[in-house]
């Protein structure tokens, strides 16, 4: 049962256009939203997240977009560079509850910018 | 401030024996989650301790357990390694007030022969 889902394994984007990744949830419960940055044999990095109290939030270059009718968000990368080539995972949390410290992970997209 | 470390960052072990990782959260940051990653399984919760106390645990088996200090640094064990316990093993420490955000260490990269 993935409770969080990247449907799209990789992407490749030219350097300085969009990227757009995307991610769905299926449990209603989640209300905290993350996207996280990894290369490989690292840890993932933080880059943003987002409150289901608010539809969007925006941290420089990169864009984050709730729609929780349709239980789907996005991350957008503007613009894209080089250096943002990794693997990307959304993750959701619920409030408080016996969900401490929980994280649910998609499974990733693999982000490739070409120069 | 120092972000959060993990040692050791790699280990190899064989079928049967145990093995301990260790995790520094950030300094102030009181609760430590455990997480194992595989390329099959992707990032799977262990577990979570806040106070020295387990409050949360994800589908994983007896043989996965962990613990936390007074200072909140903690541990994993892993007894009775099998083949399928190699994984990248990620901690994860937050202030734990609510909605937060997650900071992941470099991870242990363990493999079972």
């Amino acid at each position: 049962d993935q409770q969080v889902k990247q449907n799209s394994p990789s992407l490749s984007v030219q350097e300085g256009r969009i990227s757009i990744l995307n991610c769905d949830y299926t449990n209603s419960m989640f209300d905290y939203f993350l996207w996280y940055k990894k290369y490989p044999a690292e840890g993932p990095t933080f880059l943003i997240s987002i409150s289901s109290i608010k539809d969007k939030n925006e941290d420089g270059r990169f864009t984050v977009f709730l729609n929780k009718s349709a239980k789907h968000l996005s991350l957008h990368i503007v613009p894209s560079q080089p250096g943002d080539s990794a693997v990307y995972f959304c993750a959701a949390s619920p409030a408080g509850g016996t969900s401490y410290g929980k994280l649910t992970f998609g499974q990733g997209t693999i982000l490739t910018v070409h120069p | 401030k120092a972000g959060v470390t993990q040692t050791p960052r790699y280990l190899i072990k064989t079928r049967g024996q145990q093995v301990t990782l260790s995790c520094s959260p950030i300094s102030g940051h009181r609760s430590v989650s455990w997480y194992q990653q595989t390329p099959g399984q992707g990032l799977q919760f262990l577990f979570e301790y806040f106070s020295e106390t387990q409050r949360n645990k994800g589908n994983f088996p007896g043989r996965f357990s962990g613990r936390q200090f007074s200072n909140s640094r903690s541990e994993m064990n892993v007894s009775t390694l099998e083949l399928g316990d190699s994984a990248l093993y990620l901690c994860a420490s937050s202030l734990a007030r609510g909605q937060e955000t997650q900071y992941f260490g470099p991870g242990t990269r363990l493999l079972v022969l």
